[in-house]
């Protein structure tokens, strides 16, 4: 089976403080992908990232950044100098190649505080 | 502008009565699907459609029915037999028809039972 953690429930910080979120897996599957989607308050998911388990480049994408690691199993989500409309809920996901259905993670509320 | 819709943003059903929430998509996307979130938990997956008259079971599928007669509308109905309704439901669409692609989410359903 297959799990997805996200260890972080909350993590607050002040503005313009780099902050990681940290995102563990579980699969016996060699052909997998992950997301990342954010939530913000109002409600709709919204997409951020797609790694494929043959890719363990590191991705950057103006402030946001990931590291995907399959030795630890993590896939990793990092702010730079964050800013007050990065406050959400994000979420961690997995799903195997075959499968029909997401794995998601509990989610990580990030509270960026001016 | 495409996107999904989710109607209403605010529901309330007294116990005992089956509740209709709705989902329509422009986005000519074939997989759509249905995610229940509660607090501080990640996203559940209630029924999914990867094609028009045809859907599955997901995880939490007890007290849930759908339908899928036109590509573009997925409407979850909440009946009597599910226990624990109270949640915020979430719509989403994929282009392809597994979960591997993105997915596009509406801006969700609260339900408050009463």
């Amino acid at each position: 089976a297959q799990k997805v953690t996200q260890a972080q429930t909350e993590i607050s910080v002040v503005e313009k403080e780099d902050v990681t979120l940290d995102c563990v897996y579980e699969t016996r599957d060699t052909t997998y992908y992950l997301f990342w989607y954010k939530q913000p308050p109002s409600g709709e998911l919204v997409f951020l990232i797609r790694r494929n388990s043959f890719d363990e480049q590191n991705e950057i994408s103006g402030r946001y950044s990931w590291n995907f690691q399959k030795s630890t199993s993590s896939f990793n989500f990092t702010i730079t100098a964050s800013q007050v409309v990065d406050s959400a809920v994000y979420f961690c996901a997995l799903v195997i190649q075959g499968a029909q259905k997401l794995v998601f993670g509990q989610g990580t509320r990030l509270t960026i505080n001016p | 502008d495409g996107g999904i819709t989710q109607s209403p943003k605010y529901l309330f059903r007294k116990e005992g009565q089956n509740v209709t929430l709705s989902c329509e998509q422009n986005l000519n996307h074939d997989a759509m699907y249905w995610y229940r979130q509660d607090p501080g938990q990640g996203l559940r997956l209630i029924y999914y459609s990867q094609i028009v008259n045809d859907f599955q079971k997901g995880d939490i599928a007890e007290g849930y029915s759908v339908s899928r007669e036109k590509k573009e509308s997925f409407p979850l109905t909440v009946t009597s037999a599910q226990k624990n309704p109270t949640a915020f439901y979430l719509c989403a669409s994929s282009i392809a028809r597994g979960p591997r692609d993105e997915q596009f989410f509406g801006p969700g359903t609260r339900l408050t039972v009463l």
